[in-house]
């Protein structure tokens, strides 16, 4: 079983600040690491899918870093605006399943 | 190009009775996956099919659940008889190939409550 821990279990944040929050893994046999946003009764969208150490990675006002010797990964939203409020997950990948974290519930207050 | 789509998108059934979800993959992903997640917790693997067969169903809870994909197009699970614990979101996924860094393509998922 591997353990995928996301941290803050939920945080908020006011309109046009920015936030990040925290994804570990375990470091050895690392493969990849793919972070999802989900939005309740939507499907989980995929934001990134990370490889490399030292990988960054960016879409929109969204960022993702990787550390794969420490075992770690940061998201980033710079400048959170309402529509940003759902669940980021991560989640390890395995060969051919994912591994996934409990995900940080991030709120926009406007 | 249709995404991954599943149905019911919630189901309210009384413990003891029986419940079938479906999924419909993305055309032409031979690979697809259950999942579920329980209130407030993480998104937990189920099974995995490549086309028809069941390549790892290590995360079936006990035999009260069963997946079938027939032809190796949409699949079905069903819970029979549910109990409590069955309640949470059930999401289905599908991908192309396999391999830890192949995204995967979620449903929107369907949420069970069993009362």
């Amino acid at each position: 079983i591997l353990n995928v821990e996301q941290s803050p279990q939920s945080l908020h944040v006011q309109e046009g600040d920015s936030t990040n929050f925290t994804c570990s893994f375990p470091s050895s046999n690392f493969y990849a690491l793919h972070w999802y946003r989900w939005e309740t009764a939507k499907s989980p969208e995929a934001l990134f899918v990370m490889t490399l150490n030292g990988d960054e990675k960016k879409k929109g006002r969204i960022s993702a870093t990787l550390n794969t010797k420490e075992g770690y990964s940061y998201l980033y939203i710079k400048g959170s605006q309402p529509e940003d409020s759902a669940t980021y997950l991560c989640a390890f990948g395995g060969f051919y399943k994912l591994s996934f974290g409990a995900g940080t519930t991030v709120t926009v207050r406007a | 190009e249709a995404g991954v789509t599943q149905f019911p998108s919630h189901s309210v059934i009384e413990k003891g009775q029986t419940v079938t979800l479906r999924c419909d993959p993305i055309s032409g992903h031979d690979n697809l996956y259950w999942y579920r997640r329980v209130m407030g917790k993480e998104i937990k693997f189920l099974l995995h099919f490549v086309k028809e067969s069941k390549q790892d169903e290590s995360g079936m809870p006990n035999n009260r659940f069963l997946a079938e994909r027939t032809g190796g197009t949409y699949s079905t699970l069903k819970v029979q008889p549910a109990e409590l614990e069955d309640s949470g979101v059930y999401f289905c996924a599908s991908s192309r190939g396999q391999g830890a860094s192949t995204e995967a393509f979620f449903g929107q998922g369907t949420r069970l409550t069993v009362v």
